[in-house]
């Protein structure tokens, strides 16, 4: 059992580049979520999506988009990377709202 | 909007002492509470969490009280362990974001042998 998967581990960006951060999971849970963590910050949710064919803004997210392709699948796109964008994001995953969420593995993001 | 405040930011404690970490939140009609644990490296992950309509809950050595009035939870690890050393967040559904979890800035928690 994968849990969430997300893609890939590490990347460096140079500022203005884009990419697409890609996460899947396999617990058929309906609610998906991404955050960044930064030193001393906790958790912080840019873009959540409750149930499939939904998506909204979370605290920050400024300089991010998001795509929910299925149940399965939540990516997060970069469209011009900037260095505050230096970060590790995490997927995370949940039956709904409020209950258990299953996190990724990370991925470190450096924009230089 | 909605605030999570965690103290202390790092806290030190004799191995099979008792350790409590605090959260106070601001949004009073929060009504869940994780607590997760994240290690070196690795992925947070959930190890109690409660509910508004209750007061307390116990698994193990671990147990999260709640007081609505005052706006507060803490997490109670007794008889820590060298394992229990981690980075530990609170967090607290907000209203204003159809619930989603506003996170505290996490504490660090050193067992010494």
């Amino acid at each position: 059992n994968a849990g969430v998967t997300q893609t890939p581990k590490f990347q460096v960006l140079k500022t203005g580049q884009s990419m697409t951060l890609q996460c899947a999971q396999d617990m058929n849970h309906n609610s998906m979520y991404w955050y960044r963590q930064d030193p001393g910050m906790g958790l912080r949710l840019i873009y959540y999506s409750a149930s499939e064919g939904t998506t909204d803004k979370g605290e920050v997210p400024n300089g991010y988009n998001v795509s929910r392709l299925n149940k399965r699948e939540f990516s997060l796109r970069l469209e011009s990377a900037a260095p505050s964008q230096t970060s590790v994001y995490f997927c995370a995953s949940s039956e709904q709202v409020n209950t258990e969420a299953f996190f990724g593995q990370g991925t470190r993001l450096t924009v230089v | 909007g909605e605030n999570v405040e965690q103290h202390p930011s790092t806290l030190s404690v004799q191995e099979g002492d008792s350790a409590v970490i605090k959260c106070t939140y601001s949004d009073s009609a929060s009504n869940y509470f994780p607590w997760y644990k994240q290690e070196l490296g690795k992925r947070p992950q959930l190890i109690i969490d409660i509910r508004s309509n209750v007061g307390e809950k116990k698994d193990q050595r671990i147990a999260v009280t709640l007081n609505k009035t005052a706006k507060h939870f803490s997490l109670h690890i007794t008889e820590t362990q060298p394992e229990d050393s981690a980075v530990y967040f609170c967090a607290a559904s907000w209203t204003d974001s159809n619930y989603q979890l506003i996170w505290g800035a996490g504490t660090k928690l050193i067992i010494k042998p």
